[in-house]
């Protein structure tokens, strides 16, 4: 079992382009999570899954986009890089409690 | 008010030491509740659920007081790989899991 994996590591944009940061588990897991975490703060809830087709709003959705085609697959889209979403993004996935979180996708927008 | 608030620390305790984080939360109808452990620039990992009951997991141990809405976190016999970030975690209204932003320990020799 990898887990959740996300790509890529890292990445440097530049303000305006687009990107799109992939996650994927091998767990059968229903839920499925998209955070952001800035310096110093807690971790923010962008999209969430409850399974393949359905997707949800969290937090701070604005700026970006997912799909469920998949049980295993949860991309997020980021259309218009800014500098405000310079970032590390965290992809998780859950069962019925423990959410398992990827290593994570480090954004930079300059 | 956050829906989950903790004490950012750090604190920095010399090894042996036994140290305690509270967090407090603000949705009474939570049901869930864990402590999440995050190492420097990596994923949190999950530490231990909490229960009603509370939960001891070798050197960690973790209550619940519901009547003041707080969970904690106790560490005994403090190791220099206990150093790390503990996230309070808390299920929220909408059952989605709010995480607080951390509380940073140093274990120092």
């Amino acid at each position: 079992n990898a887990g959740v994996t996300q790509t890529p590591k890292f990445r440097i944009l530049k303000i305006g382009q687009s990107m799109t940061l992939q996650c994927t588990q091998d767990m059968n897991h229903n839920y499925m999570y998209w955070y952001r975490q800035d310096p110093g703060m807690g971790l923010k809830l962008i999209y969430y899954s409850v399974g393949a087709g359905i997707t949800d709003k969290g937090e701070v959705p604005n700026g970006y986009n997912v799909s469920r085609s998949t049980t295993e697959d949860f991309p997020l889209r980021l259309e218009l890089a800014a500098p405000s979403q310079t970032s590390v993004y965290f992809c998780a996935s859950s069962g019925v409690d423990e959410q398992f979180f990827g290593p994570g996708t480090r954004l930079t927008v300059l | 008010r956050k829906e989950v608030e903790q004490d950012p620390g750090p604190f920095n305790v010399p090894e042996g030491a036994t140290v305690a984080f509270n967090c407090t939360y603000s949705n009474s109808a939570s049901q869930s509740f864990f402590w999440y452990r995050q190492d420097c620039r990596k994923e949190p990992k999950l530490l231990m659920s909490v229960y009603s009951s509370g939960n001891e997991d070798g050197r960690f141990t973790a209550q619940l007081n519901r009547a003041s809405q707080y969970i904690s976190l106790l560490i005994r016999d403090s190791k220099l790989s206990d150093s790390a970030t503990y996230l309070c975690v808390v299920n929220s209204h909408t059952d989605k899991l709010i995480f607080g932003t951390g509380t940073r320990l140093q274990v120092f020799p």
